[in-house]
């Protein structure tokens, strides 16, 4: 298995434009976090999915970001406009089941700049 | 407020002694406490689950411990080595502590030989 697979590694991009991250969970897999890391303050969930439908997007900054999983291998994490203070590593992680103690499969993650 | 408090700072040791690591947290109260282990440029990778009601679990080198009432779990690898080095993420989830994972910062263990 090839695990959770983000892309891009790295992205680079200027204030004002538009970024869209990607990610493919483990097949089977049945639930998908989006995370977001920074020195200040670590590891924060931004949006988690169950079967393909938003459960909790409390974890969005603003609504400049928007996340969705059109089907059970592909989720998009976008934020438009972007602005400095988005620059942070985002991960995707999913979970074999619907029991949300279980253990978390992280992909290697996304590192946003914004200029 | 709720916090989950690690050490921000490195701990260092020598190979072959046991680091141990701790997780505090403050006005929660959860069902499970999960660790994580994270490498430079990597996702975290999933190491061990405890529950509220199990004491101490052991998995290889690794042994984690539940304290409920001090509100604190301990993360001990014995026989420590150089490949142990990364950074060490605790993370609480159910009772108040919510229905999600969340975090800690996370404590960086520098393994010496």
């Amino acid at each position: 298995d090839a695990g959770v697979i983000q892309s891009p590694r790295h992205e680079v991009t200027e204030m004002g434009q538009e970024v869209t991250l990607r990610c493919k969970p483990i097949s089977g897999h049945n639930s998908l976090f989006w995370y977001r890391q920074t020195m200040m303050r670590g590891l924060e969930l931004l949006i988690y999915f169950n079967n393909n439908v938003p459960i909790d997007d409390s974890g969005m900054p603003e609504d400049r970001f928007s996340a969705k999983m059109p089907n059970a291998s592909f989720s998009t994490l976008k934020i438009q406009p972007s602005e400095p203070r988005d620059s942070a590593v985002y991960f995707c992680a999913s979970s074999p089941g619907t029991a949300y103690y279980e253990k978390l499969f992280f992909g290697s993650g996304t590192q946003l700049s914004v200029l | 407020s709720q916090k989950i408090e690690q050490n921000s700072e490195a701990l260092n040791i020598q190979e072959g002694k046991t680091a141990t690591l701790t997780c505090n947290y403050t006005n929660y109260s959860p069902a499970y406490l999960q660790w994580y282990r994270q490498d430079p440029g990597r996702g975290p990778v999933f190491l061990l689950l405890i529950r509220e009601n199990e004491k101490e679990k052991r998995k290889e080198r690794l042994k984690v411990t539940f304290d409920t009432t001090l509100k604190q779990s301990l993360f001990h690898i014995t026989a420590s080595q150089p490949a142990d080095s990364a950074t060490y993420l605790c993370a609480l989830f159910g009772g108040n502590a919510g229905n999600m994972l969340t975090f800690g910062g996370g404590t960086r263990l520098m393994v010496k030989p």
